[in-house]
């Protein structure tokens, strides 16, 4: 079965300061997809990141960065820098092979940048 | 391009009315889906299509019905709403296979009184 774990609830920095969001998934599948979304407090879903099961390459796009890691099962999500407009809600999702018409997603982790 | 399209925003009910929650997305896209957002649970699939006339069950489909008959347009019914059907409903569409990110509507957030 496919399933998701985002440990942190909730996660309160300082502006400028680094955070890494955590995700570690489940799946019986060797294709999979991993995903993660961002939702600020407009309320809109946006995507941010689609990673396929076969690349291990980390991915930096400006001041996000996400790491792979199939031997730990997790896909992690660093903010370096953070600003306030970075306050949001952020999940993490998994789709695969087998159940591939479903997208499964983890409770989300509230992140909170105070300035 | 309109993409995923949800109407009404917001709702309130009294328990035991019914409603339908409006889906209609304009990219040619085969998935469909419903999610529920509750405090602390992440989005929960509700039901699902993977192409018109074709549903199926999510992770909390009790209480709710829907429908496909075209490509376009997914409804959600909620046949006897009840106070635990309180929630955010979200509305996605993507594309065929499993590596298709998720465009989601702008959300329906329901109250049932």
């Amino acid at each position: 079965a496919q399933k998701v774990t985002q440990a942190q609830t909730e996660i309160s920095v300082v502006e400028k300061e680094d955070v890494t969001l955590d995700c570690v998934y489940e799946t019986r599948d060797t294709t999979y997809y991993l995903f993660w979304y961002k939702q600020p407090p407009s309320g809109e879903l946006v995507f941010l990141i689609r990673r396929n099961s076969f690349d291990e390459q980390n991915e930096i796009s400006g001041r996000y960065s996400w790491n792979f890691q199939k031997s730990t099962s997790s896909f992690n999500f660093t903010i370096t820098a953070s600003q306030v407009v970075d306050s949001a809600v952020y999940f993490c999702a998994l789709s695969d092979g087998e159940y591939g018409n479903k997208l499964v997603f983890g409770a989300g982790t509230i992140l909170r940048v105070k300035s | 391009n309109a993409g995923v399209t949800q109407t009404p925003k917001f709702q309130v009910l009294k328990t035991g009315q019914s409603m339908t929650l409006q889906c209609a997305q304009d990219m040619n896209h085969e998935y469909m889906s419903w999610y529920r957002q509750d405090p602390g649970m992440g989005l929960r699939l509700i039901h699902y299509s993977v192409g018109a006339g074709i549903t199926d069950q999510g992770e909390v489909p009790n209480g709710y019905n829907v429908s496909r008959s075209t490509t376009e347009d997914f409804p959600l019914r909620l046949l006897s709403a009840a106070p635990s059907q309180t929630s955010v409903y979200f509305c996605a569409s993507r594309g065929q296979g499993p590596n298709t990110e998720a465009f989601f509507g702008q959300g329906t957030r329901l109250t049932v009184v």
